[in-house]
């Protein structure tokens, strides 16, 4: 079985810093993993997603993030936020091995709230 | 290129009526279809997914039932709504990635 841990729930952050939304994972088999982002009243977007090849993953928005292996980590990071980024983000992960559903196993989320 | 539609967008009925919620994928086929929902303030729960026609299987004990009549349709029942089924429902299929329709916000009061 597969758990995933978004360490802040919510995470405040002035326009244009940077932010880190930190992701763990735990499982006895490799795993691929996601990142998604959810805008109020809105369906899960996909952000990024690291199947294999380079750690280090560009997705859409301006958001990057590296898996480590070692530290079972996803971290997710973006250089300068804007307002239109608050919204709330879910780290998932998906066992390569083919399981009944291909089911993903989803973090709780952190909500990020970018200020002026 | 693949779309997800859910329908509708918003449902509020009373305690002890029916529902229905639909959702329909396009441009792909035999995809794994799930249902999750949102309750307020929480994450994703996955309630009911489907690798075919027919085939559906149970996350949680609950309230609700799904169908999948057709290879790209997907539909979410109940024959008596309560209280607690209030929440934001998603419809998702899956590539690798899983794709996520827009929602359906329902409120039982």
């Amino acid at each position: 079985a597969q758990s995933v841990t978004q360490l802040d729930s919510q995470v405040p952050v002035f326009e244009e810093a940077p932010v880190e939304l930190r992701c763990n994972y735990s499982s006895s088999v490799s795993v691929y993993l996601f990142w998604y982002v959810q805008y109020p009243n809105q369906g899960l977007q996909l952000l990024l997603k690291y199947l294999s090849g380079s750690t280090l993953v560009k997705g859409i928005n301006g958001f990057e993030a590296e898996f480590n292996k070692s530290q079972t980590s996803f971290h997710l990071r973006k250089p300068s936020v804007h307002i239109s980024d608050t919204a709330e983000y879910f780290c998932a992960v998906l066992p390569l091995i083919k399981a009944a559903g291909n089911k993903l196993t989803f973090g709780g989320g952190t909500r990020v709230l970018v200020k002026p | 290129s693949q779309t997800i539609h859910q329908w509708p967008a918003t449902l509020v009925q009373p305690v002890g009526s029916p529902l229905s919620l639909e959702c329909t994928v396009e441009g792909t086929s035999n995809p794994n279809l799930y249902w999750y929902r949102q309750a307020a303030g929480r994450g994703l729960q996955l309630l009911f997914y489907s690798v075919g026609i027919g085939q559906i299987s149970s996350e949680v004990p609950q309230n609700l039932s799904a169908s999948r009549p057709q290879d790209r349709q997907f539909i979410l029942s109940s024959k008596k709504l309560l209280l607690s089924d209030s929440g934001f429902y998603l419809c998702a299929w899956s590539g690798v990635a899983q794709y996520f329709g827009p929602g359906t916000r329902l409120t039982v009061l």
